[in-house]
């Protein structure tokens, strides 16, 4: 069972909002990302990060941001929510030297 | 990163085999094989991974072809609780744990 988790699952906010989504995991990787995926469609790589005080971007350009201050946690942040932004959002992990990456269920967003 | 070509859909009986194909031409020498499944409404779960060898787990077996171009899923009993969508991927040896999804096959079981 994996333990990783993210709030909230469901977000309905309005344009120019500033929104953070929510990840923490109790396994004690040191590796995380963030996903951003569209109904029916593959998952883009927005972010990464390997450890404390390491953050990266994906191959995906995001207007998001993300810090890495503690390694159980790994926030992503957007300023000011768009439209554009409407998508589900999924964080995940592993531990170095194993290749099994572990999903939270995913943030849904929707900007109005 | 090397590219996989999967179906986009394949349907199964309940209880019956399944068999998922995926295509890698381009694998490279230090690719590794995974593949992942994403039930409704929920993030990628692990699925099973292989470099050269056939694999099992309690989940399903991965057949890998002897040039390695090709590999195939096998769910050994489909339950409806099985349908999602898997996603074959390669994974470079030396890179840090990503993982590059396309869009998967969905495998939709009948009961």
């Amino acid at each position: 069972e994996a333990d990783i988790y993210q709030t909230p699952r469901y977000l309905v906010i309005g344009t120019g909002k500033k929104i953070t989504l929510e990840c923490s995991q109790t396994m004690g990787h040191d590796k995380m990302y963030w996903y951003q995926q569209d109904p029916g469609m593959e998952l883009h790589l927005i972010h990464y990060s390997y450890g404390v005080n390491s953050t990266e971007k994906g191959d995906l350009s995001s207007e998001s941001t993300v810090s890495r201050i503690r390694t159980e946690h790994f926030p992503l942040t957007l300023e000011s929510a768009r439209p554009s932004h409407t998508s589900q959002y999924l964080c995940a992990s592993s531990e170095w030297g194993r290749t099994e990456a572990f999903f939270g269920q995913g943030t849904r967003l929707t900007v109005v | 990163d090397a590219k996989t070509t999967q179906p986009n859909s394949m349907e199964s009986n309940e209880e019956e085999p399944v068999h998922l194909p995926c295509n890698h031409s381009t694998i490279s020498g230090t690719d590794y094989i995974h593949w992942y499944r994403q039930l409704p409404s929920q993030g990628p779960e692990y699925v099973i991974h292989g470099l050269t060898s056939n694999v099992n787990n309690r989940m399903a077996s991965l057949a890998i072809a002897e040039d390695r171009k090709s590999s195939t899923l096998i769910l050994h009993r489909a339950t409806l609780r099985d349908a999602a969508v898997y996603y074959c991927i390669l994974k470079r040896g030396s890179t840090l744990g990503r993982l590059y999804f396309g869009r998967g096959t969905q495998l939709t079981v009948w009961p």
